[in-house]
């Protein structure tokens, strides 16, 4: 079974520009969940998708936005970059069954923001 | 907003130890995990928690839900556990995505 994939693996960007990463979850999956890993502020919530819908976001500003399609796989996209956007951005899916569910997470997409 | 924290935050240790990974968290949570990452990013999900106790291979992960503390035990550590130990929480409503600790850097020296 295939695992979570993310492209691109690397990213290099300048400030002000527009970042679009993408995930896909595993097959059968419904939940995809992107997080933020900046050096040194440690893993935070960003985005929750389910069933298409944008579920719930955590504290980041509106430029962070996404989207999840019918095959659930999802997309992020990152406005107006800004230096304190790089980190790696790793997404995560769950069968979205319940509130318990395990989160399988991908490799991550490294974003540098010149 | 739950605060989760993990210590020790640094540990150095010989083959064959016995670890011990302490998470606490300070709001009732729906479930807990166990995140392992290794050096180039990746990051493998160990265990999910609600109550009690799950034991996989050498790794062994308990939780006190009155007590809101989570233990992450090795067992016969190897060189190859290297890596860094993640706790992290979703909350009672399970509304949100997780709140993570700040990790657990775990050196096993041969």
């Amino acid at each position: 079974e295939a695992g979570v994939t993310q492209s691109p693996t690397h990213l290099i960007k300048t400030r002000g520009q527009q970042a679009t990463l993408r995930c896909s979850p595993i097959s059968g999956h419904t939940s995809v969940y992107w997080y933020q890993q900046a050096l040194g502020l440690g893993l935070q919530f960003l985005l929750w998708y389910d069933e298409g819908e944008e579920r719930n976001r955590g504290n980041f500003p509106p430029r962070f936005s996404g989207r999840q399609f019918p095959n659930y796989s999802s997309e992020l996209n990152v406005n107006a970059l800004e230096l304190e956007d790089s980190a790696l951005y790793l997404c995560a899916s769950s069968d979205g069954q319940g509130l318990r569910e395990t989160q399988y997470f991908g490799p991550g997409t490294r974003l540098l923001v010149l | 907003k739950n605060e989760v924290e993990q210590s020790p935050q640094n540990l150095t240790a010989q083959e064959g130890e016995f670890i011990t990974i302490n998470c606490s968290y300070s709001v009732g949570i729906s479930a807990l995990h166990w995140l392992q990452q290794h050096p180039g990013g990746g990051i493998v999900s160990l265990f999910m928690l609600s109550s009690g106790k799950k034991k996989h291979g050498r790794l062994i992960a308990t939780i006190n839900i009155q007590e809101k503390h989570s233990s992450l035990h090795i067992t016969a550590s190897h060189p190859r556990d290297s890596a860094v130990y993640i706790c992290a929480v979703r909350g009672g409503g399970g509304a949100d995505g997780l709140t993570f600790g700040k990790g657990t850097h775990l050196i096993i020296q041969p």
